[in-house]
């Protein structure tokens, strides 16, 4: 069986502090896909990335930066000088590799930004 | 383009009544998922429709749930016998071809709500 935790419930931030949303997953695959998705208030899930789990390269784009460490199942992912416009749940998740390609999400984590 | 539309926004109906929840894809887009996110969670797998067929339909949770896709396009989840249980919001994906690497695109989501 596969499983997301995203521990981090809520998090509150002040515009330009960095924030890093933490993500575990439990897999018994050697091959697997994780995935970030934003879902902001007008609630529509908005892709943001994807990583397989041969690739544990770190990427950034923009603000944006991500960690994969298959030793310790982590996926993290981190914002920097945040922005009000980040406020959103956002959400990780895993698929299988294959033809099974059903998302398991993680609970989300609520990230408030303010001025 | 165009992105995922769903149909209604907002869905509001009695205990044991019968309910439709209509998804149109992007165009072109040969894979079509069905979700459920209750509140506070993340969304749910519940169907996953490769063309015509559903390839994998292990997160229906009862027979009350129902899903169509005649003609490969638009797709309806039917559920019968509503119970208060059912509440959430639906979400529709889809994606350019079946596969766990793919990025799937989320429609708005209709919000079930079963008095």
């Amino acid at each position: 069986a596969q499983k997301v935790t995203q521990a981090q419930t809520e998090i509150s931030v002040v515009e330009k502090e960095d924030v890093t949303l933490d993500c575990v997953y439990e897999t018994r695959d050697t091959t697997y896909y994780l995935f970030w998705y934003k879902q902001p208030p007008s609630g529509e899930l908005v892709f943001l990335i994807r990583r397989n789990s041969f690739d544990e390269q770190n990427e950034i784009s923009g603000r944006y930066s991500w960690n994969f460490q298959k030793s310790t199942s982590s996926f993290n992912f981190t914002i920097t000088a945040s922005q009000v416009v980040d406020s959103a749940v956002y959400f990780c998740a895993l698929t299988q590799a294959g033809t099974a390609s059903k998302l398991t999400f993680g609970t989300g984590t609520r990230l408030q930004v303010t001025l | 383009g165009a992105g995922v539309s769903q149909t209604p926004s907002n869905k509001v109906t009695e205990k044991g009544k019968y309910v439709e929840l209509r998804c149109d894809p992007i165009s072109g887009h040969t894979a079509l998922y069905w979700y459920r996110q209750s509140l506070g969670q993340g969304p749910e797998f519940l169907i996953y429709f490769q063309g015509t067929g559903a390839a994998d339909d292990s997160g229906l949770p009862n027979d009350r749930f129902f899903a169509v896709r005649p003609e490969g396009s638009v797709s309806t989840l039917k559920i019968q016998r509503t119970e208060r249980g059912d509440s959430a919001v639906y979400l529709c994906a889809s994606s350019p071809r079946g596969g766990s690497y793919n990025e799937q695109f989320f429609g708005p989501g209709t919000r079930l709500t079963v008095l």
